[in-house]
């Protein structure tokens, strides 16, 4: 049981480039997120979703696009890489959206954009 | 709107010393609230969390935390620190019942330094 696992753990950038940030959990849970970590802004919520086929933009969408065709896999698309998006993303699951249930993240994936 | 605020960015305390980490939050109705440990550069992990009953609750590695809805606080504590409790700590809140669209949102973070 490896838990939600992201790939890849670091990745450089050029301005315009695009990218796919993955991850997959292996817990069969419903609820899938991506967040980023920007020094003293705590985790913003970039999107979400509730199931396979379903997906909805949080906080900071823009310049982002995701799909989840899957229960286990929800990737993160850069579409067009720009240097405010160097940051660190975490993917995390949950088994359902009741709100109370505990997120369980992924060790990370740091991003740089030159 | 759902909010977060951890008032210190830094929190030191020495070795075996008792440590607060605080948390106030706004959130329409009643909250679900969360902490997390963040250690160098690794995900995040749950340690506690509030969702009714008795305000003082127990987590993981002695850590416990006291909701109060007057003050809308919920501060993390720790009877006697440990160097290795030295990490990240972020408070989230999530509203009770809200839509999909309002999910978790987490505070800013409180760096805690333990001492030697």
């Amino acid at each position: 049981n490896a838990g939600v696992t992201q790939t890849p753990k670091f990745q450089v950038l050029k301005t315009g480039q695009s990218m796919t940030l993955q991850c997959a959990q292996d817990m069969n849970h419903e609820y899938m997120s991506w967040y980023r970590q920007d020094p003293g802004m705590g985790l913003r919520l970039i999107h979400y979703s509730v199931g396979a086929g379903i997906t909805d933009q949080g906080e900071v969408p823009n310049g982002y696009n995701v799909s989840r065709s899957t229960t286990e896999d929800f990737p993160l698309r850069l579409l067009s890489a720009a240097p405010s998006q160097t940051s660190v993303y975490f993917c995390a699951s949950t088994v359902d959206d009741s709100g109370a249930n505990v997120l369980t993240f992924g060790a990370g994936s740091r991003l740089t954009v030159l | 709107a759902q909010s977060v605020a951890q008032p210190e960015d830094q929190v030191n305390v020495a070795e075996g010393n008792p440590l607060t980490v605080k948390c106030t939050y706004s959130v329409s109705g009643n909250p679900y609230l969360f902490w997390y440990v963040q250690y160098p550069n690794r995900g995040l992990q749950f340690l506690l969390k509030y969702i009714t009953g008795d305000n003082l609750v127990k987590g993981s590695y002695g850590f416990e935390a006291e909701f109060n809805k007057s003050q809308t606080s919920f501060h993390l504590k720790k009877p006697s620190a440990l160097v290795s409790d030295s990490a990240l700590y972020f408070c989230a809140v999530r509203a009770y019942r809200d839509n999909y669209g309002q999910n978790f949102v987490f505070g800013p973070g409180t760096r805690l330094s333990v001492l030697p």
